[in-house]
């Protein structure tokens, strides 16, 4: 059964760019979260997507969107990067249900670097 | 709102030293505890977790139990190992309404372990 798949695994983007992310959930898994871990803020809840619908979400910028695909495949998008924005940005899978007790599945990440 | 607060790191151990790593959490209703632990230059990966009060969860040689009297889920390892060594988070998740998706994550512990 194949893990969570994020891409790319690295990225250096120039402040005011745009860039995006994307994450494959595990087959089967309808809810795709979004996190950001820095050093300084350690790991926050952006927010999560369950079958297209944004169900939750962080204290982040407008900045900060996502959206999520038919076949569960979600993608985030930042804006008019900052250097405050370099972090590594994590997605979690899930079933996505309302229990609390499955655990969720994390990507290995994608490291943004904003120069 | 949530918060989960772990002990202060880092914790340097020589193998085969015995583990405990605080976990104390605030939290509303009856959440579900986790342990995560990242290797360098990867994502989370799911340690071990706990439903209900009581319950134990264990993996690995590692465990931990929920107790909600002292709201707290404490990591324990007897024997450690140099391939311990990485970053450890504690996390909480509630069940459905405004916490879909979302895991609160404690600040993280690193654990060195020498030969």
């Amino acid at each position: 059964k194949a893990g969570v798949t994020q891409t790319p695994r690295y990225l250096i983007k120039t402040r005011g760019q745009q860039v995006t992310l994307s994450c494959s959930p595990i087959s089967g898994h309808r809810s795709v979260s979004w996190y950001q871990q820095t050093p300084g803020q350690g790991l926050q809840f952006l927010f999560e997507y369950f079958s297209e619908t944004q169900r939750n979400k962080g204290n982040f910028p407008g900045r900060f969107s996502g959206r999520q695909f038919s076949n569960s495949r979600s993608e985030m998008n930042v804006s008019t990067l900052e250097l405050g924005d370099s972090a590594l940005y994590l997605c979690a899978s899930s079933p996505g249900d309302s229990r609390a007790n499955y655990g969720y599945t994390f990507g290995s990440g994608t490291r943004l670097t904003v120069v | 709102g949530n918060s989960v607060t772990q002990m202060e790191g880092p914790v340097t151990l020589s193998e085969e030293a015995f583990l405990t790593i605080n976990c104390t959490y605030t939290a509303t209703g009856y959440p579900s505890l986790f342990w995560y632990v990242q290797y360098p230059g990867e994502g989370l990966q799911l340690l071990l977790k706990a439903t209900k009060a009581d319950d134990k969860g264990s993996n690995k040689g590692f465990e931990a139990t929920y107790r909600k009297e002292t709201t707290s889920f404490h990591l324990e390892k007897g024997s450690v190992q140099v391939s311990d060594s990485a970053v450890y988070f504690c996390a909480l998740a509630n069940a459905g309404g405004t916490s879909y998706g979302k895991l609160t994550f404690g600040q993280g512990t690193i654990l060195t372990v020498h030969p």
